[in-house]
């Protein structure tokens, strides 16, 4: 079963820096998708940015871009120039590409992030 | 607008009691999704749901049922036997075309067992 790690509870960074979000997963696919979720204070997950495994370029959302490695099964998320509103609980999420799998999305534990002004 | 609207908001339940949270969505999704968080946990997947009058089971299924009769309606039932029933639930729909795609989330519903 795949499973994935985000070893950092909490975070805080200060507003305008850039902060980098940690999460490892394990799998024995070899295509799959990787995902961060973004849970304010309301609530409501939001993506905030996915990325193919099966491609090399890391994927890029204005400010938050991702550092995929694959063989070391690493999907960091650098947030750039931070915003109040960036505070939040992070989730890393992974889902197989299997066509006729399930589409189910495996979490991790969450990290919650702090700007401070 | 298209969006998945979850009720209620707050749901308060006696111990012994059944209680059915509903989800629907007007996306036109295939697929429906159930997902349980916890302080400190992520989300855990209770059941899903690809295709009327199907579901599946995933990984925290215990004392929960659903039923999927219509497309855009994927309720839950927290049931009597499930032993620690209070959480934050959210449920979610993606299409099933092939490829990626998004699964997107409706606001939850809050469970507290009195």
């Amino acid at each position: 079963a795949q499973t994935v790690t985000q070893s950092q509870p909490e975070m805080s960074v200060q507003e305008a820096e850039t902060v980098t979000l940690s999460c490892t997963y394990d799998t024995s696919e070899s295509d799959y998708y990787l995902f961060w979720y973004k849970q304010p204070p309301s609530r409501q997950m939001i993506l905030v940015i996915r990325q193919e495994a099966y491609k090399q370029q890391n994927a890029t959302e204005n400010r938050f871009s991702v550092n995929f490695q694959k063989a070391a099964k690493s999907f960091s998320l650098k947030i750039s120039d931070s915003q109040l509103g960036d505070a939040a609980m992070y989730f890393c999420a992974y889902r197989t590409s299997f066509q006729g799998g399930s589409e189910k999305l495996v979490f991790g534990k969450g990290m919650k992030l702090t700007v401070n002004p | 607008d298209g969006g998945i609207t979850q009720s209620p908001k707050y749901l308060f339940r006696k111990e012994g009691q059944n209680v059915t949270l509903s989800c629907e969505q007007n996306l036109n999704h295939d697929a429906m999704y159930w997902y349980r968080q916890d302080p400190g946990q992520g989300l855990r997947l209770i059941y899903y749901s690809q295709i009327v009058n199907d579901f599946q089971k995933g990984d925290i299924a215990e004392g929960y049922s659903v039923s999927r009769e219509k497309k855009e309606s994927f309720p839950l039932t927290v049931t009597s036997a499930q032993k620690n029933p209070t959480a934050f639930y959210l449920c979610a729909s993606s299409k099933l075309a092939g490829g990626y795609n998004e699964q997107f989330f409706g606001p939850g519903t809050r469970l507290t067992v009195l």
